[in-house]
């Protein structure tokens, strides 16, 4: 069976430090994995995927399939990047997720 | 477009009731999906819908949980009789492939 590991349930920095949010899965297959971000009083909302590659608000995040790990990290933090982060894994065709514990990033003044 | 829109946005039941949490997917998605976050723990998948069918039940607790999708559109989620340990938050999210779920704001069911 899948699952998602996010080893840091608070993490904590100042502005314009850089941060790594930890996610670690176990799968057999090639998963696909997503970050998932709720801000205060908002609803989940999907942040980034391995597969577009791409950066959102300053974060990326990179397949590391020997090291089973999805780390997410943004170079100089903001205040509003607090908030609650979800590392995902979908097995392919299959739609369901899973999910880690979820890590609350607060990003001091 | 709408979001994926869940009702009600809270709800406090005493134990042995029963309480329905409804979702409204986005239109023209076929895949809905049911998840719950209980206290401090991480957001489990309950189950799958593809348009009215179930694709995949395997997440629900026990048979005190029943869902239903009414000709492939609204998702309603029934707990009957609720136990405290059913309290938690519950997710619907829908999807138009098996790829990105847009998710609801969730319900917050409190069982007292």
């Amino acid at each position: 069976a899948q699952r998602v590991t996010q080893p840091e349930k608070l993490l904590s920095v100042f502005k314009g430090a850089p941060v790594e949010l930890k996610c670690n899965y176990s799968y057999s297959g090639s998963p696909e994995l997503f970050w998932y971000v709720q801000y205060s009083r908002q609803r989940l909302q999907l942040l980034l995927r391995h597969i577009s590659r791409e950066s959102i608000k300053g974060f990326t995040a990179d397949l590391n399939k020997g090291e089973t790990s999805f780390h997410l990290k943004k170079p100089f933090a903001q205040e509003e990047d607090s908030a609650m982060y979800y590392c995902a894994l979908i097995k392919p065709n299959a739609g369901k997720s899973t999910f880690g514990d979820g890590t609350t990033l607060t990003v001091k003044p | 477009e709408a979001g994926v829109t869940q009702f009600p946005s809270h709800s406090v039941i005493e134990k042995g009731q029963t309480v329905t949490l409804r979702c409204d997917p986005i239109s023209g998605h076929d895949n809905l999906y049911w998840y719950r976050r209980v206290m401090g723990k991480e957001i489990k998948f309950l189950l799958h819908f593809v348009k009215e069918s179930k694709q995949d039940e395997s997440g629900m607790p026990n048979n005190r949980f029943l869902a239903e999708r009414t000709g492939g559109t609204y998702s309603t989620l029934k707990v009957q009789p609720a136990e405290l340990e059913d309290s938690g938050v519950y997710f619907c999210a829908s999807s138009q492939d098996f790829t990105e779920a847009f998710f609801g704001q969730g319900t917050r069911l409190t069982v007292v």
